[in-house]
Protein backbone atom coordinates (compact mmCIF):
# COMPACT_ATOMS: atom_id res chain seq x y z
CA UNK A 1 0.00 0.00 0.00
CA UNK A 2 1.50 3.00 -1.20
CA UNK A 3 1.69 5.91 1.82
CA UNK A 4 2.35 8.53 -0.75
CA UNK A 5 0.44 8.87 -3.64
CA UNK A 6 1.14 11.31 -6.60
CA UNK A 7 -1.02 11.51 -9.81
CA UNK A 8 -0.36 11.44 -12.44
CA UNK A 9 2.81 9.74 -12.86
CA UNK A 10 3.20 11.03 -16.76
CA UNK A 11 1.75 14.14 -18.19
CA UNK A 12 2.87 15.77 -21.82
CA UNK A 13 1.15 18.76 -22.05
CA UNK A 14 1.98 21.86 -24.26
CA UNK A 15 3.27 25.44 -23.62
CA UNK A 16 0.59 27.71 -21.97
CA UNK A 17 -1.22 24.81 -20.42
CA UNK A 18 -2.36 24.85 -16.74
CA UNK A 19 -1.68 21.87 -14.91
CA UNK A 20 -2.40 20.31 -11.62
CA UNK A 21 -0.44 17.33 -9.85
CA UNK A 22 -1.79 15.81 -6.82
CA UNK A 23 -0.47 14.73 -3.92
CA UNK A 24 -2.63 12.36 -1.01
CA UNK A 25 -1.06 10.68 2.26
CA UNK A 26 -2.52 8.22 4.81
CA UNK A 27 0.64 8.49 7.01
CA UNK A 28 -1.57 11.37 9.12
CA UNK A 29 1.41 13.76 8.64
CA UNK A 30 0.81 17.37 9.06
CA UNK A 31 3.74 18.60 6.90
CA UNK A 32 4.13 18.42 3.05
CA UNK A 33 6.31 19.17 0.25
CA UNK A 34 6.46 19.36 -3.31
CA UNK A 35 10.43 19.21 -5.14
CA UNK A 36 11.07 19.24 -8.86
CA UNK A 37 14.13 16.88 -9.76
CA UNK A 38 16.55 18.44 -13.05
CA UNK A 39 19.50 15.69 -13.74
CA UNK A 40 22.73 17.08 -11.81
CA UNK A 41 20.76 19.32 -9.62
CA UNK A 42 19.40 17.26 -6.97
CA UNK A 43 15.81 18.27 -5.51
CA UNK A 44 14.74 21.75 -5.13
CA UNK A 45 11.96 22.46 -3.08
CA UNK A 46 8.93 24.32 -4.46
CA UNK A 47 6.79 24.49 -1.55
CA UNK A 48 5.63 23.75 1.62
CA UNK A 49 3.28 23.53 4.09
CA UNK A 50 3.30 22.55 7.73
CA UNK A 51 -0.81 22.27 8.29
CA UNK A 52 -3.75 23.05 6.18
CA UNK A 53 -3.55 26.82 6.97
CA UNK A 54 0.48 26.98 6.48
CA UNK A 55 1.90 27.64 3.24
CA UNK A 56 5.49 28.67 2.82
CA UNK A 57 7.24 29.58 -0.68
CA UNK A 58 10.69 27.49 -1.18
CA UNK A 59 13.75 28.11 -3.41
CA UNK A 60 12.03 28.12 -6.61
CA UNK A 61 8.14 28.87 -6.37
CA UNK A 62 8.20 31.25 -9.32
CA UNK A 63 5.58 30.31 -11.98
CA UNK A 64 4.10 27.16 -9.24
CA UNK A 65 1.32 27.60 -6.73
CA UNK A 66 0.14 25.35 -4.34
CA UNK A 67 -3.03 24.44 -2.35
CA UNK A 68 -3.66 22.65 0.82
CA UNK A 69 -7.17 21.28 0.60
CA UNK A 70 -6.65 19.18 3.87
CA UNK A 71 -4.44 17.29 5.73
CA UNK A 72 -3.71 14.36 3.53
CA UNK A 73 -3.93 15.96 0.40
CA UNK A 74 -1.59 19.29 -1.05
CA UNK A 75 -1.87 19.98 -5.07
CA UNK A 76 0.84 21.82 -6.99
CA UNK A 77 -0.55 24.05 -10.24
CA UNK A 78 1.77 25.64 -12.79
CA UNK A 79 -0.99 28.33 -13.95
CA UNK A 80 1.40 28.24 -17.91
CA UNK A 81 2.96 25.69 -18.13
CA UNK A 82 6.62 26.36 -20.00
CA UNK A 83 9.07 24.31 -21.81
CA UNK A 84 11.87 24.45 -19.10
CA UNK A 85 9.35 23.41 -16.01
CA UNK A 86 9.74 19.68 -17.62
CA UNK A 87 11.25 17.77 -14.71
CA UNK A 88 10.54 15.40 -12.56
CA UNK A 89 8.32 16.15 -9.71
CA UNK A 90 8.07 14.68 -6.02
CA UNK A 91 6.17 15.00 -2.82
CA UNK A 92 7.05 14.34 0.21
CA UNK A 93 5.44 14.46 3.64
CA UNK A 94 6.93 14.55 7.35
CA UNK A 95 5.69 14.08 10.84
CA UNK A 96 5.48 17.33 13.10
CA UNK A 97 7.98 16.78 16.11
CA UNK A 98 8.94 18.91 18.91
CA UNK A 99 12.83 19.24 17.65
CA UNK A 100 14.57 19.56 14.51
CA UNK A 101 16.07 16.18 14.99
CA UNK A 102 14.21 13.19 13.09
CA UNK A 103 13.08 15.08 9.83
CA UNK A 104 12.21 12.27 7.86
CA UNK A 105 10.54 12.60 5.01
CA UNK A 106 8.67 10.21 2.62
CA UNK A 107 8.73 10.57 -1.11
CA UNK A 108 5.91 9.77 -3.56
CA UNK A 109 6.85 7.85 -6.22
CA UNK A 110 6.93 11.02 -8.78
CA UNK A 111 5.09 12.73 -11.30
CA UNK A 112 7.00 13.23 -14.70
CA UNK A 113 5.65 16.24 -16.48
CA UNK A 114 6.89 17.44 -20.10
CA UNK A 115 5.83 20.38 -21.51
CA UNK A 116 6.36 20.72 -24.94
CA UNK B 1 22.70 28.77 4.33
CA UNK B 2 22.83 25.18 4.98
CA UNK B 3 24.49 23.18 1.38
CA UNK B 4 25.52 20.11 0.74
CA UNK B 5 27.89 19.00 -2.03
CA UNK B 6 28.39 15.52 -3.13
CA UNK B 7 31.23 13.44 -4.77
CA UNK B 8 30.41 14.27 -8.31
CA UNK B 9 29.06 11.08 -10.19
CA UNK B 10 28.39 8.49 -12.20
CA UNK B 11 30.28 6.15 -10.43
CA UNK B 12 30.81 2.45 -12.16
CA UNK B 13 32.09 -0.05 -10.13
CA UNK B 14 32.14 -3.77 -10.26
CA UNK B 15 30.73 -6.38 -8.30
CA UNK B 16 32.20 -6.58 -4.71
CA UNK B 17 34.09 -3.36 -4.65
CA UNK B 18 34.20 -1.34 -1.87
CA UNK B 19 32.51 1.73 -2.42
CA UNK B 20 32.74 5.55 -0.65
CA UNK B 21 30.38 8.21 -1.51
CA UNK B 22 31.78 11.60 -0.63
CA UNK B 23 29.55 14.40 1.41
CA UNK B 24 30.04 17.34 2.97
CA UNK B 25 28.16 20.16 4.41
CA UNK B 26 28.09 23.75 5.49
CA UNK B 27 25.38 24.52 8.10
CA UNK B 28 24.65 26.38 11.17
CA UNK B 29 24.26 24.86 14.76
CA UNK B 30 23.97 21.01 14.52
CA UNK B 31 22.31 19.56 11.51
CA UNK B 32 20.49 16.21 11.07
CA UNK B 33 22.09 13.93 8.05
CA UNK B 34 20.79 11.57 5.93
CA UNK B 35 21.35 9.68 3.11
CA UNK B 36 18.23 9.19 0.62
CA UNK B 37 18.48 6.27 -2.35
CA UNK B 38 16.07 6.40 -5.71
CA UNK B 39 15.87 3.49 -7.53
CA UNK B 40 14.87 3.75 -11.14
CA UNK B 41 11.30 4.76 -11.79
CA UNK B 42 10.87 5.03 -7.99
CA UNK B 43 10.63 8.32 -5.07
CA UNK B 44 13.38 8.77 -2.68
CA UNK B 45 13.74 6.26 0.65
CA UNK B 46 15.62 6.63 3.37
CA UNK B 47 18.61 4.83 3.57
CA UNK B 48 20.24 5.82 6.71
CA UNK B 49 19.97 8.89 9.26
CA UNK B 50 22.45 10.35 11.77
CA UNK B 51 21.30 13.07 14.46
CA UNK B 52 24.52 14.13 16.24
CA UNK B 53 28.64 14.38 16.38
CA UNK B 54 29.89 10.86 16.17
CA UNK B 55 26.53 8.85 15.47
CA UNK B 56 27.10 6.21 12.77
CA UNK B 57 23.79 5.42 10.63
CA UNK B 58 23.47 2.19 9.21
CA UNK B 59 21.13 0.04 6.86
CA UNK B 60 21.45 -2.70 4.15
CA UNK B 61 25.15 -3.05 4.73
CA UNK B 62 25.52 0.87 3.95
CA UNK B 63 27.30 3.47 6.90
CA UNK B 64 27.76 6.78 7.34
CA UNK B 65 29.64 8.62 10.19
CA UNK B 66 28.59 12.13 11.25
CA UNK B 67 31.53 14.23 11.61
CA UNK B 68 31.48 17.32 12.70
CA UNK B 69 35.56 18.02 12.68
CA UNK B 70 35.38 17.78 8.74
CA UNK B 71 31.83 18.85 7.93
CA UNK B 72 31.37 15.41 6.68
CA UNK B 73 28.85 12.28 6.11
CA UNK B 74 30.60 9.67 3.66
CA UNK B 75 28.36 6.55 2.61
CA UNK B 76 30.50 3.49 2.90
CA UNK B 77 29.64 0.16 1.71
CA UNK B 78 31.81 -3.06 2.03
CA UNK B 79 31.05 -4.94 -0.86
CA UNK B 80 28.46 -3.80 -3.44
CA UNK B 81 25.91 -5.81 -5.39
CA UNK B 82 24.29 -5.19 -8.97
CA UNK B 83 20.90 -4.17 -6.82
CA UNK B 84 22.69 -1.49 -5.51
CA UNK B 85 23.03 0.06 -8.47
CA UNK B 86 20.57 3.70 -7.94
CA UNK B 87 21.25 7.07 -7.29
CA UNK B 88 22.33 8.42 -3.70
CA UNK B 89 21.58 11.94 -1.77
CA UNK B 90 23.07 13.37 0.84
CA UNK B 91 20.77 15.55 2.56
CA UNK B 92 20.35 17.53 5.56
CA UNK B 93 18.08 18.91 7.98
CA UNK B 94 18.89 22.13 10.95
CA UNK B 95 19.28 25.37 12.18
CA UNK B 96 16.47 27.64 13.18
CA UNK B 97 12.82 27.47 11.15
CA UNK B 98 11.57 24.76 9.27
CA UNK B 99 12.61 21.43 8.93
CA UNK B 100 13.62 21.55 5.18
CA UNK B 101 15.88 19.11 3.88
CA UNK B 102 18.72 20.48 1.39
CA UNK B 103 19.91 17.85 -0.69
CA UNK B 104 23.19 17.24 -2.65
CA UNK B 105 22.81 16.55 -6.22
CA UNK B 106 22.83 12.60 -6.18
CA UNK B 107 25.37 10.28 -7.45
CA UNK B 108 24.49 7.66 -9.55
CA UNK B 109 26.18 4.49 -9.06
CA UNK B 110 26.41 1.67 -11.35
CA UNK B 111 27.54 -2.25 -10.33
CA UNK B 112 28.43 -3.74 -13.01
CA UNK B 113 28.09 -7.93 -12.46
Amino acid sequence: DADVTQTPRNRITKTGKRIMLECSQTKGHDRMYWYRQDPGLGLQLIYYSFDVKDINKGEISDGYSVSRQAQAKFSLSLESAIPNQTALYFCATSAQTGGRKNNEQFFGPGTRLTVL
Amino acid sequence: GNSVTQMEGPVTLSEEAFLTINCTYTATGYPSLFWYVQYPGEGLQLLLKATKADDKGSNKGFEATYRKETTSFHLEKGSVQVSDSAVYFCALSGGQGAQKLVFGQGTRLTINP
